[in-house]
């Protein structure tokens, strides 16, 4: 296992666009976690599942983004109708759950809105 | 709301010398405290937490120390190398082992 990889690692859309993220966590994390991350600054907590079920979400995380981690592995983010402000570095990181605190992230996606 | 956040955005420091990072926090109902390495184009990557109840802990390199009275974390990183450059973030774990992530530190190795 390589560690966490995403998809796209970059992005450009129109505003108003709909966009959609991939994670693959390491594979025997059962956490697995969505950091927003702008220039300058640390990352933002959005949301984490543990398996499959997504346990807390951001109030950053307004109704134009969803997130899913079907079958307790993948997990995808998705960004509807885009706007400018959305532009960030957006990052996964998986761990192996309660009781551990070394998150592995990966390298992000970064997203530019036009 | 609660914070974590960091004294200085850039650190200068010649190779060879001993580097300390600092951040203030404000939770004090944290569990862990952990410092965090990010370099140009890539993911952060965890170099060394603290439980709450612990004063300092040692690694390969760094070391962490945990002020509550005062709520100040620190990272000593000893002998700092040109690979240490990067950005340096104190995070603070809430429910969920989340990280709440300070503004982050600019460590700038000069040869």
């Amino acid at each position: 296992d390589t560690g966490v990889s995403q998809d796209p690692r970059h992005k450009i859309t129109k505003r108003g666009q709909n966009v959609t993220f991939r994670c693959d966590p390491i594979s025997e994390h059962n956490r697995l976690y969505w950091y927003r991350q702008t220039l300058g600054q640390g990352p933002e907590f959005l949301t984490y599942f543990q398996n499959e079920a997504q346990l807390e979400k951001s109030r950053l995380l307004s109704d134009r983004f969803s997130a899913e981690r079907p079958k307790g592995s993948f997990s995808t983010l998705e960004i509807q109708r885009t706007e400018q402000g959305d532009s960030a570095m957006y990052l996964c990181a998986s761990s192996l759950g309660q009781g551990s605190t070394e998150a592995f992230f990966g390298q992000g996606t970064r997203l530019t809105v036009v | 709301g609660e914070s974590v956040g960091l004294h200085l955005p850039t650190l200068s420091v010649q190779e060879g010398d001993n580097s300390i990072i600092n951040c203030a926090y404000s939770n004090s109902a944290s569990d862990y405290f952990i410092w965090y390495k990010q370099e140009s184009g890539k993911g952060p990557q965890f170099i060394i937490d603290i439980r709450s109840n612990m004063d300092k802990r040692q690694g390969q390199r760094v070391t962490v120390l945990l002020n509550k009275t005062v709520k100040h974390l620190s990272l000593q990183i000893a002998a700092t190398q040109p690979g240490d450059s990067a950005v340096y973030f104190c995070a603070e774990t809430g429910g969920g082992n989340k990280l709440t992530f300070g503004t982050g530190t600019q460590l700038k190795v000069e040869l």
